[in-house]
């Protein structure tokens, strides 16, 4: 079953309003939790590595203000989309880690089909 | 610039013969790679997985093959099925466990 679930799977937002997607890791904890970004048809991109307790870490030429993350718990992370633009459109991937390490890897959640119009 | 590149953006096989999927790296500092596959919009799901100080990896029908003097790591599936059809990325881990994927190859097995 689903070890990271994802809320919402997907919305449709105005221009200009802001969109919160949760990334719950549902059977361990984790301190670790990534956002990534597809367009269609392409890879998926790394955003930003949001760490429990502290600031997130962004990726080269993604803004910090429009895409806030908090990451309020160990088993929590949000991702914010601030004023949401049509190029904002995307489907957008958490994953996490469990933290009792060795060489598990990432679970995704099942994304955020995010449309703005 | 690419760090992980999946040249072929699809690839076509009939049920029950072998398919595979090549990866190619360019960071010498990746130490893990990972295969996931991928339903529309859903999220990756984990496949295999190979360390850098190992050359095979095998789970099943699917195999993982790494060549790290070329940079190179490719997936074989065998048999492949119809329930296969997904799209197939290669990932690779550098510090952090940051996962760096490539663009994806699109796989279509056929009955």
């Amino acid at each position: 079953g689903a070890v990271v679930s994802q809320h919402p799977s997907w919305v449709i937002c105005k221009s200009g309003t802001s969109v919160k997607i949760e990334c719950r890791s549902l059977d361990f904890q984790a301190t670790t939790m990534f956002w990534y970004r597809q367009f269609p048809k392409q890879s998926l991109m790394l955003m930003a590595t949001s760490n429990e307790g502290s600031k997130a870490t962004y990726e080269q030429g993604v803004e910090k203000d429009k895409f806030l993350i908090n990451h309020a718990s160990l088993t929590l992370s949000t991702l914010t989309v601030t004023s949401a633009h049509p190029e904002d459109s995307s489907f957008y991937i958490c994953s996490a880690r469990d933290n009792r390490g060795g060489s598990s890897p990432l679970h995704f959640g099942n994304g955020t089909r995010l449309t703005v119009t | 610039d690419q760090q992980v590149k999946q040249n072929s953006p699809s690839l076509s096989v009939q049920e029950g013969r072998i398919s595979i999927l090549n990866c190619d790296y360019t960071n010498s500092m990746f130490d893990y790679f990972l295969w996931y596959k991928k339903y529309p919009a859903e999220g990756p799901t984990f496949l295999i997985s190979i360390s850098s100080i190992k050359d095979k990896n095998e789970d099943g029908r699917f195999t993982v093959f790494l060549n790290k003097s070329a940079k190179h790591l490719s997936l074989h599936i065998v048999p492949s099925q119809p329930g296969d059809s997904a799209v197939y990325f290669c990932a690779a881990r550098a510090a952090g466990n940051k996962l760096t994927f490539g663009g994806g190859t699109r796989v279509l097995v056929k009955p």
